[in-house]
């Protein structure tokens, strides 16, 4: 059984640019959580998401940055016109249930925005 | 408004020692937590959880202590190893609404010396 699978596990993308980050949760998972990583802190909890919806985005800036999870296919961190702050490190955790402390972790994917 | 701190950055302990990670929380919501064992590059693992009715949880060389009235936790790892070289985050989780997101603090880099 596969674990979380992000990718790409290293991004870089010039201000301006839109930046797409995968996670493909774990068989018979159908829920999914995304955390950023800023440097020298704790992860953050940005949004919540079970197949086709979003449960919980409290933790996403307003602007620029959405998320999905289709029917098929992975997750999807969308950030748009990325700047210099964007730059961190984002995990996806997938999990049975709305329980997220029974989430399993990806390895991240590296944002670095030049 | 950090809702779990982890007021030490790093710690160093000898190999054979007992390695203690301490944890502090303000939100008096919390009911569960969690350790998680990071290494560079790598997504949080899972190590231990407590639930806010015990207040000792073991599991091996690792134990976790919860001191409600005090809004404490604490790591006891024991006996360290230089495998346990990591970066550790202590999460507290609320059962609030239809999301458990976790709320992390910023971690505590454990080098263990051989």
């Amino acid at each position: 059984n596969a674990g979380v699978m992000q990718n790409p596990r290293h991004l870089v993308r010039r201000r301006g640019q839109e930046a797409r980050l995968r996670c493909s949760p774990m068989k018979g998972h159908s829920h999914v959580y995304w955390y950023r990583q800023l440097p020298e802190e704790g992860l953050k909890f940005m949004v919540y998401l079970q197949k086709e919806n979003i449960i919980d985005e409290s933790g996403m800036p307003k602007e620029r940055f959405s998320a999905e999870f289709p029917k098929e296919g992975p997750s999807i961190l969308r950030i748009q016109q990325v700047v210099r702050g964007d730059s961190a490190a984002y995990f996806c955790a997938s999990s049975p249930s709305r329980v997220g402390t029974e989430a399993f972790f990806g390895q991240g994917t590296r944002l670095t925005v030049v | 408004d950090q809702q779990v701190k982890q007021n030490s950055p790093s710690l160093s302990v000898q190999e054979g020692r007992i390695s203690i990670l301490n944890c502090d929380y303000t939100n008096s919501m919390f009911d569960y937590f969690l350790w998680y064992k990071k290494y560079p590059a790598e997504g949080p693992t899972f190590l231990i959880s407590i639930s806010s009715i015990k207040d000792k949880n073991e599991d091996g060389r690792f134990t976790v202590f919860l001191n409600k009235s005090a809004k404490h936790l604490s790591l006891h790892i024991v006996p360290s190893q230089p495998g346990d070289s990591a970066v550790y985050f202590c999460a507290a989780s609320a059962n609030q609404g239809g999301s458990e997101k976790l709320v992390f603090g910023k971690g505590t880099k454990l080098t263990v010396n051989p």
